[in-house]
């Protein structure tokens, strides 16, 4: 029963290569996000999604393309991977109760490394 | 722009002893703050937030955290620390639009038995 969880929790590949990150939360939340943790431990917020909407793309490269295909999940495709890429993906969500946001929930985290 | 500064890298304490983690915000408009602890290799769990109301939140592992206005703190404390507490701890604080969270750099808790 866990919460919000992310596939795959590894993932090492080579540079130039696609992959994607999968994210489902059980948890009936309307909202979801993905972060990236870089290697000293620094969390940015990449895109969020309210109800399959794209209400947040920070400055991300456009080789990252989230997809939400239902409120219950949000996947994270990159291509053409780069060095820089490496870094621990979060997905996390919450709900949003007529603009009052609750805390979020945060899945267990991809560690993506790039050779 | 709204930001979450946590002076401390690292803060180092004794089993027993009480424990303060620091953490300073500045924001457009009323605070959401927000604190979470992240040990080895796990994601972030939640472990309190300032909305609004009393300026001492409780939270969970009998943590809390006290929202100063004046001094646009919000420093996370526990009266006697455990060796289970040693992890790294966010402070972050909701920005306008979206409901995104912004964060602190982190800080290394470490308690020595």
């Amino acid at each position: 029963d866990t919460a919000v969880s992310q596939t795959p929790k590894y993932l090492v590949t080579q540079m130039g290569n696609d992959k994607s990150i999968k994210c489902e939360q059980n948890l009936g939340h309307d909202t979801m996000y993905w972060y990236k943790q870089d290697s000293k431990k620094f969390l940015k917020i990449m895109f969020s999604y309210n109800n399959k909407e794209l209400i947040i793309n920070e400055t991300v490269p456009n080789r990252f393309s989230p997809k939400s295909p239902d409120k219950a999940h949000l996947n994270l495709h990159i291509n053409s991977l780069e060095l820089g890429d490496s870094a621990v993906y979060f997905c996390a969500s919450t709900r949003i109760y007529g603009g009052t946001y609750n805390e979020q929930f945060f899945g267990p985290g991809t560690r993506l490394t790039v050779l | 722009a709204q930001s979450v500064a946590q002076p401390e890298d690292q803060v180092n304490v004794a089993e027993g002893n009480p424990l303060t983690v620091k953490c300073t915000y500045s924001v457009s408009g009323n605070p959401y703050l927000f604190w979470y602890v992240q040990y080895p290799n796990r994601g972030l769990q939640f472990l309190l937030k300032y909305i609004t109301g009393d300026n001492l939140v409780k939270g969970s592992y009998g943590f809390e955290a006290e929202f100063n206005k004046s001094q646009t703190s919000f420093h996370l404390k526990k009266p006697s620390a455990l060796v289970s507490d040693s992890a790294l701890y966010f402070c972050a604080v909701r920005a306008a639009g979206g409901g995104k969270l912004i964060f602190g750099q982190g800080t290394e808790l470490s308690v020595k038995p």
